[in-house]
């Protein structure tokens, strides 16, 4: 049983481009939440996404965006990169129905210089 | 105001001894859960315990417990028999209200060195 799959695992990009990771969650799980996890810090949510839509939203600008397609995996894009951006990315998976049931995936190293 | 507040930034423990990792939170809702999560360097977070609001008794998953004082509002992992493998950054983490897809707020973390 896969668990949840983040790609690429790491990425290195120049300041103003744009940026996009990729989540394919958990088998049996429908809800995918991206977080941003600055170096020594605690991960931050950025948004989720349910039934292709965003459900919920953290405290990030515009310049974050995503995506959910049919088979519930999920796009993060985000444009105009500043260095501040440089983070782990991860993604996690879960089910509403599901009371402890976060799955999250290795993440995406993202590396802005 | 922090709602996941991890007061220990790092932790040494001999290996086979026990360590507690400490966990204060602040909220106003009477429905929550409470989660710890471990991150070795491979940077995957890794669930190891769930403690909900209501739960009567303390969580234990195998060398894990939680330590649960719902008045004081912490919840501290207890670690028993620690091992070699441990070392890693644990985190503390919190969900406020009943739905299973509420988003989960981080603290900062406490880094565990586990010593032969």
């Amino acid at each position: 049983d896969a668990g949840v799959t983040q790609s690429p695992t790491h990425l290195i990009k120049t300041r103003g481009q744009q940026v996009t990771l990729r989540c394919s969650p958990k088998s049996g799980h429908d809800t995918v939440s991206w977080y941003q996890q600055a170096l020594g810090q605690g991960p931050q949510f950025i948004f989720q996404y349910y039934e292709e839509e965003e459900r919920q939203r953290g405290n990030f600008p515009d310049r974050f965006s995503g995506h959910q397609f049919p088979n519930y995996s999920s796009e993060l894009n985000v444009n105009a990169l500043l260095l501040g951006d440089s983070a782990l990315y991860l993604c996690a998976s879960s089910s509403p129905g599901q009371w402890e049931g976060y799955t999250f995936g290795s993440g995406t190293r993202l590396t802005v210089v | 105001a922090q709602k996941i507040t991890q007061t220990q930034p790092g932790m040494f423990v001999q290996e086979k001894e026990a360590v507690t990792l400490d966990c204060t939170y602040d909220t106003s809702d009477p429905s929550y859960g409470l989660f710890w999560y471990k991150q070795p360097s491979s940077g995957e977070m890794i669930f190891l315990i769930y403690q909900g609001s209501y739960d009567q008794q303390n969580a234990t998953e195998g060398r894990y417990s939680l330590n649960f004082q719902k008045a004081r509002k912490s919840a501290n992992l207890v670690i028993s028999a620690s091992q070699l493998g441990d070392s890693a950054m644990y985190f503390c983490a919190m969900r406020e209200g009943g739905s299973g897809n509420t988003p989960l707020v981080f603290g900062k973390g406490t880094r565990l060195s586990v010593i032969a």
